[in-house]
């Protein structure tokens, strides 16, 4: 069955630095990864898609690299500030539905 | 991105009745619509899909009777809870995707307690 993995529960961050999340996936080959952004009670705010196809896509400070050989997404946050800080889910497609990777909780200390 | 709203943001219930959660795609046609369930400090998992006008497929290990959801039209999804039990306590979040992009767009999530 599919499976994603994001090994990092927590990443503390000073602020001004570049913030590095992984995720790893299993068993399957998906289509394409989403990245979102979660904060406590609410619900997942998306961010970037990337495909198989591309080995990098950009946004601003946000950057997502795809590595097909090593099974591996990449998110990267770029001058890290405080209000970055929340819970990044990792999501891939296969089988007509996006599984979840468990996420990483940023902290961006000031 | 499309703006996706539940109501309501959260609810409290006594064991046995059911509860009614509704999700609006408020600027997109969402041909599909997906119901997730977050329990605390764990990932999404999805219960169901649903297509406009279609019955839901639901996943394994959920009670499609238990989790009632209609997909009246491009805009709007229910999820209904009958005779919620308080393991049925959960944060429930509808999600939507277009025809074309493959995108996924959430709402706010709704926080069900079962007393």
């Amino acid at each position: 069955s599919q499976k994603i993995e994001q090994n990092s529960e927590a990443l503390n961050i000073q602020e001004g630095k570049t913030a590095t999340l992984t995720c790893n996936y299993t068993n399957y080959s998906p289509a394409y990864l989403q990245w979102y952004r979660q904060d406590p009670g609410r619900g997942p705010v998306f961010l970037l898609l990337i495909r198989e196809n591309e080995k990098e896509k950009r946004k601003e400070r946000l950057k997502v690299t795809f590595d097909t050989t090593l099974k591996q997404s990449l998110f990267h946050i770029t001058a890290s500030q405080p209000a970055d800080s929340a819970t990044y889910l990792c999501a891939s497609f296969g089988n007509e539905k996006l599984t979840f990777g468990t996420g990483t909780r940023l902290t961006i200390i000031p | 991105g499309a703006v996706v709203s539940q109501h309501p943001s959260r609810v409290i219930c006594k064991s046995g009745t059911s509860v009614k959660i509704e999700c609006r795609s408020l600027d997109f046609q969402a041909t599909t619509m997906f119901w997730y369930r977050q329990f605390p400090k764990k990932s999404l998992m999805l219960m169901a899909t649903s297509n406009e006008g279609s019955k839901a497929t639901y996943e394994q290990g959920v009670e499609k009777d238990k989790f009632l959801i209609n997909h009246a039209s491009l805009t709007l999804s229910t999820l209904t809870v009958t005779s919620a039990h308080p393991e049925d306590s959960s944060f429930y979040i509808c999600s939507v995707k277009g025809l074309v992009a493959d995108e996924q767009f959430f709402g706010p999530g709704t926080r069900l307690t079962v007393l």
